[in-house]
């Protein structure tokens, strides 16, 4: 099983900063089958990211996903009130697996 | 518009078995494979499994192996979700989520999941 950890578990930030959420696999991920979703209280997931680097449907271009192998990166390049959430990355290499989470919280 | 609605929340008693509906519209049901993930509260998301709409085969993550079973049915374009022999556990929001795109004459690689249902609480307690 591809094991997923995210850091940091909390990120505490400011609207107008950037924020930087990291999610290393262990193994690594084959073909950057690698997703990163949003989830606010009370709502289902939303996909931000899909292989590693490509913004689903009506994603702002503020959200941007880097890296391959066993590094991957979200990047939130300036942050709206609207973008403090949970934050989620997923592999669907081999199986699915997802992280346990970066809460970004309003500083 | 592509969406996916899920029945109701529901409360179960320890042992007893739970069935979650999820009704595809908007798009093909028989061309997207659909997964059910569940998030125990305040918890993080956990794959239980894989069906594929068209033929109906699945696969089950390995923790799931023997107590849950995913059907469809075509007519209504919807997917069920059975959990047998529930424990306090099991006490969860469940969703159901659009996956790869699925066709019999080429490969599909895999994808994430772009759709997702509103989610079903099941509470399992006595």
């Amino acid at each position: 099983e591809i094991v997923l950890t995210q850091s940091p578990g909390t990120l505490s930030l400011s609207p107008g900063e950037r924020a930087t959420l990291s999610c290393r696999a262990s193994p690594s991920v084959s073909s950057s089958y690698l997703g990163w979703y949003q989830q606010k209280p009370g709502q289902a997931p939303r996909l931000l990211i899909y292989g590693a680097s490509s913004r689903a449907t009506g994603i702002p271009d503020r959200f941007s996903g880097s890296g391959s192998g066993t590094d991957f990166t979200l990047t939130i390049s300036r942050l709206e009130p609207e973008d403090f959430a949970v934050y989620y990355c997923q592999q669907y290499g081999t199986s699915y697996t997802f992280g346990q989470g970066t809460k970004l919280e309003i500083k | 518009q592509v969406q996916l609605v899920q029945s109701g929340a529901e409360v179960k008693k320890p042992g007893a078995s739970m069935k979650v509906s999820c009704k595809a519209s908007g798009y093909t049901f028989t061309s997207y494979y659909i997964h059910w993930v569940r998030q125990a509260p305040g918890q993080g998301l956990e794959w239980m499994g894989i069906i594929n709409p068209s033929g109906g085969s699945t696969s089950y993550a390995q923790k799931f192996q023997g107590r849950v079973t995913m059907t469809r049915d075509t007519s209504t374009s919807s997917v069920y979700m059975d959990l047998s022999s529930l424990r306090s556990e099991d006490t969860a929001v469940y969703y159901c989520a659009r996956g790869h795109y699925y066709d019999s004459s080429v490969y599909s690689p895999p994808d994430a999941f772009d759709i997702w249902g509103q989610g079903t609480m099941v509470t399992v307690s006595s």
